[in-house]
């Protein structure tokens, strides 16, 4: 079967950095995703990893160790509309190496206070 | 944003009814999803399609058939609606670069409520 952890709450103060981790175990790996969800709205694409490394998106970083089945998003100087759902996402390997399987985490609720 | 709708975005149906929920895109992407968001689950693949005609299940396919006739719509049905299957549904769609998929944008999603 297809396993993803994330922790699920976590707080943190505006201004400040936090950190939110991942880990998966899969039957197949293609790439992991980072999304944004607030609450009463879709979903929003953060972040892609497949490689090992750390990927940088202004105030959004995500890590990648492939061997260790983990994976972490950090953000930096939060901000209160920071507040939302975090999911982590594997795309699984395919018939046709397309990729198109994905599995989600059961998101971590972020609460950023003033 | 990505142009995708989801119709009707709210609807309350009795047990035992059929339902039919349909996506949308003007994108012209190839790779289209549904999924189901419940608390504690997080977001649960029902059914996907890799082109017009061509759909496989997900994770959670039991009680949903799907249909793709042209590449912008994506129908979700529910034969017999349970009360299990109260969910929000997202769609979501994806576009094929340099052989691999990349991330999906999803739609605005759709209340369902099976009283």
């Amino acid at each position: 079967g297809q396993n993803i952890d994330q922790p699920t709450e976590m707080t943190a103060t505006e201004g400040a950095i936090v950190q939110i981790n991942c880990t998966y175990q899969t039957s197949g790996f293609n790439g992991l995703f980072w999304y944004q969800q607030h609450a009463g709205e879709a979903p929003t694409f953060l972040s892609y990893n497949v490689l090992d490394g750390l990927e940088e998106k202004g105030r959004f970083s995500s890590f990648l160790s492939r061997s260790k089945g983990y994976s972490y998003l950090l953000l930096k100087e939060l901000q209160m509309k920071d507040s939302a759902s975090y999911l982590c996402a594997v795309r699984l390997m395919s018939r046709d190496n397309y990729g198109q399987n994905f599995v989600f985490g059961p998101g971590t609720r972020l609460s950023v206070l003033p | 944003d990505a142009g995708i709708t989801q119709s009707p975005r709210h609807k309350v149906t009795e047990t035992g009814t059929p339902v039919t929920l349909r996506c949308h895109q003007t994108e012209n992407h190839r790779y289209m999803y549904w999924y189901r968001q419940d608390p504690g689950h997080g977001l649960r693949l029902i059914h996907y399609s890799y082109g017009v005609k061509d759909t496989d299940k997900g994770e959670v396919s039991d009680g949903y058939s799907v249909s793709r006739s042209k590449t912008e719509d994506f129908l979700l049905t529910l034969e017999s609606a349970t009360s299990s299957q109260t969910s929000v549904y997202f769609c979501a769609i994806s576009e094929l670069k340099g052989g691999r998929a990349y991330e999906q944008y999803f739609g605005p999603g759709t209340r369902l409520t099976v009283t």
